[in-house]
This record gives C-alpha cells, structure tokens and sequence, in this order.
C-alpha cells in the first residue's frame, strides 16, 4: 500500500507564478520529509527536506511546508521558472538515513 | 564532481536470462539503496546496506534478485532468472550516514539509473 500519495500526476503553471505540489502520507512514524526532482533519464535529485520538528523550511525558491496533523506536506515554488519542468517526488522516512518511501510523481510544467 | 555511477545505463535480455546492474557509491558514503521504478509502482525500495551489511531487503523477490557489496566501492544487483514483469529502471542511490545522535540531512544521491528491458 502506497504510504506517500500525491494525488495529482500533472500540474501545469505560467512562468513567475507560484507553484503548489502537494504529498500526503499515512504513515504516523515518518519523522523526515524530501522533495526530490526527476528530468528524464536522470536519477532524481535532492531538492529540500523538513524533519518532522518543524513546520517550514525555505531554500531560495523553494519553500516545503509541513502539517502533522493533517499527515500534510506542500512544495512551493515561486516564482516558477521553465527550467523547473520537471517530475517532482515526495518522500519520507522514519529517520533520516533510513530508505526512503516515495510518492508516484507529480509532473509540473511551466510554461513561459 | 563526485557522483554515483550505475552500469549499464540500459540492458535488453531475454526471459530466463542472468542480469547484473552494478552502482559505484560516492566515495566515502556508508549507506547504498537499490530502488526501482514502475509505471504502476512509482519508486520502491528493493534493498539497503550500511557499512556493506544488508539491512533490509523485504522490497526483493528473494527468489530470483540478490544483492551485495563486495566491497565499498561496488554494490550489485542481479536478476536469475529474468522475467518481462522485472522490466523497469533500477535506480542505486548513495548516503553519508552519521549514527552520532546528531540530525543531519542524511541526503540519498542517486544515480542515472539502468533501464532494463526483459523480452
């Protein structure tokens, strides 16, 4: 069964606007939190992570939000540039270190 | 630019035929995780070591798929025998990980993958 879920496979914005990628997970023992993002035949690369201990953490663009309560994390990216077409993953983890159970992919597109 | 390295990028076999992916870890990382990716699946763990030492690897069909590190520079995965449904991209991912108390990033960096193909 699928423990991190993102619901949307597709996501298309204008270039400079805000981009929202959203995850959901099942699992109460998560503790750690990434995005990584995926061009074609590449690997995926680590974008942005948030242990469970906080509710936010921003990197430049990129702001990963995490609500607890609500087994909720979102990736904002603003302002949305071209080059951040990409398939972006959600995962998690019991602890970091530990193997990391990924979400199926949200493909955003961002168009000029 | 230190990177992890997997070959072959891309592999066609037929059925019942032996395959080996091998990954090449960062150097100097402790923890190597093989991982694959379906159309249906997304990404799935298969298995991870940590200082060579397998520590999980209830993501492999143990039947057909083994895993190991001969040494610390080289982790394989093989297929016997190969079947059509083992069809996917296989991705190794490498980790420092520090078990200290301290929280680190502790970030997995992953290689371009071997996309196998089994006829």
């Amino acid at each position: 069964d699928q423990q991190v879920k993102q619901n949307s496979p597709s996501l298309s914005v204008q270039e400079g606007r805000i981009s929202i990628l959203n995850c959901d997970y099942t699992n109460s023992m998560f503790d750690y939190f990434l995005w990584y993002k995926k061009y074609p035949a590449e690997g995926p690369t680590f974008l942005i992570s948030i242990s469970s201990i906080k509710d936010k953490n921003e990197d430049g663009r990129f702001t990963v939000f995490l609500n607890k309560s609500a087994k909720h994390l979102s990736l904002h990216i603003v302002p949305s540039q071209p080059g951040d077409s990409a398939v972006y993953f959600c995962a998690a983890s019991q602890h970091p270190g530990y193997a990391l159970n990924f979400g199926k992919g949200t493909s955003l597109l961002v168009t000029p | 630019d230190a990177r992890v390295t997997q070959t072959p990028r891309h592999k066609v076999t037929e059925m019942g035929q032996e395959v080996t992916m091998r990954c090449q870890p960062i150097l100097g990382h402790n923890t190597v995780f093989w991982y694959r990716q379906t159309m249906m699946q997304g990404l799935e763990l298969l298995a991870y070591f940590r200082n060579r030492a397998p520590l999980d690897d209830s993501g492999m069909p143990k039947d057909r798929f083994s895993a190991e590190m001969p040494d610390a520079t080289l982790a394989t995965l093989k297929i016997q025998p190969s079947e059509p449904r083992d069809s996917a991209v296989y991705f190794c991912a490498s980790g420092l990980v520090r078990l200290a108390g301290v929280v680190a990033k502790n970030i997995q960096y992953f290689g371009a993958g071997t996309r196998l193909s089994v006829l």
